[in-house]
């Protein structure tokens, strides 16, 4: 199975800062990898796909990068709804592993 | 709109079995694959099993793999869940999921349904 590691594990910001997520697969993915955010007590919900594409009605402060097997997740102006964990997940093989998840709070 | 609608948690004593459903609405379910992805309390996300849109192909993690079996009836909207042998380290929220644009499983999820709690416990 392919892993997937994020980093940082959890961070801390406030309303209106850039915030950088990374993901890492433990093998080539090529652009196979998708971004989700999770509330408390909520379903995931899908922000990007294939490494850079915006989720219809996702918020232009979100995006994505990469290729192979680093990726990042950007927000920028960072916005009090925003406080959430984010999950990335390859799709290239299956299983469709997931990251660790990365908290973002105040 | 897409709506996925769990059903069938609860609790049941290891080795016993559970039939997890998910009714949806709000689009033509025979076209997309869908998924069962699961959350242990406090973890992150597993994804457990995946069926095609015409219900012909079935994919299993390895962990449920043997124990567990996806099926979908598309006359009535509805994806199943069948968990038998049932083990404490499958307790979890269990969520359905919906394939983006495709009949066929790739594993990139556009709506969730709000999910089901199974607990195994004696």
């Amino acid at each position: 199975d392919i892993q997937m590691t994020q980093s940082p594990s959890s961070l801390s910001a406030s309303v209106g800062d850039r915030v950088t997520i990374t993901c890492r697969a433990s093998q080539s993915i090529n652009i196979y990898l998708n971004w989700y955010q999770q509330k408390p007590a909520k379903a995931p919900k899908l922000l990007i796909y294939t490494a850079s594409s915006l989720q219809s009605g996702v918020p232009s402060r979100f995006s994505g990068s990469g290729s192979g097997t680093d990726f990042t997740l950007t927000i920028s102006n960072l916005q009090p709804e925003d406080f959430a964990t984010y999950y990335c997940q390859q799709s290239y093989s299956t299983p469709g592993t997931f990251g660790q998840g990365t908290k973002v709070d105040i | 709109e897409e709506q996925l609608l769990e059903s069938g948690g609860g609790l049941v004593q290891p080795g016993g079995s559970l039939r997890l459903t998910c009714a949806a609405s709000g689009f033509t379910f025979k076209s997309y694959a869908m998924s069962w992805v699961r959350q242990a309390p406090g973890k992150g996300l597993e994804w457990v099993s995946a069926v095609s849109g015409s219900g012909g192909g079935t994919y299993y993690a390895d962990s449920v793999k043997g124990r567990f079996t996806i099926s979908r009836d598309n006359s009535k909207n509805t994806l199943y869940l069948q968990m038998n042998s049932l083990r404490g380290d499958d307790t979890a929220i269990y969520y359905c999921a919906k394939e983006k644009d495709s009949s066929r499983y790739i594993g990139r999820f556009d709506y969730w349904g709000q999910g089901t709690l199974v607990t195994v416990s004696s």
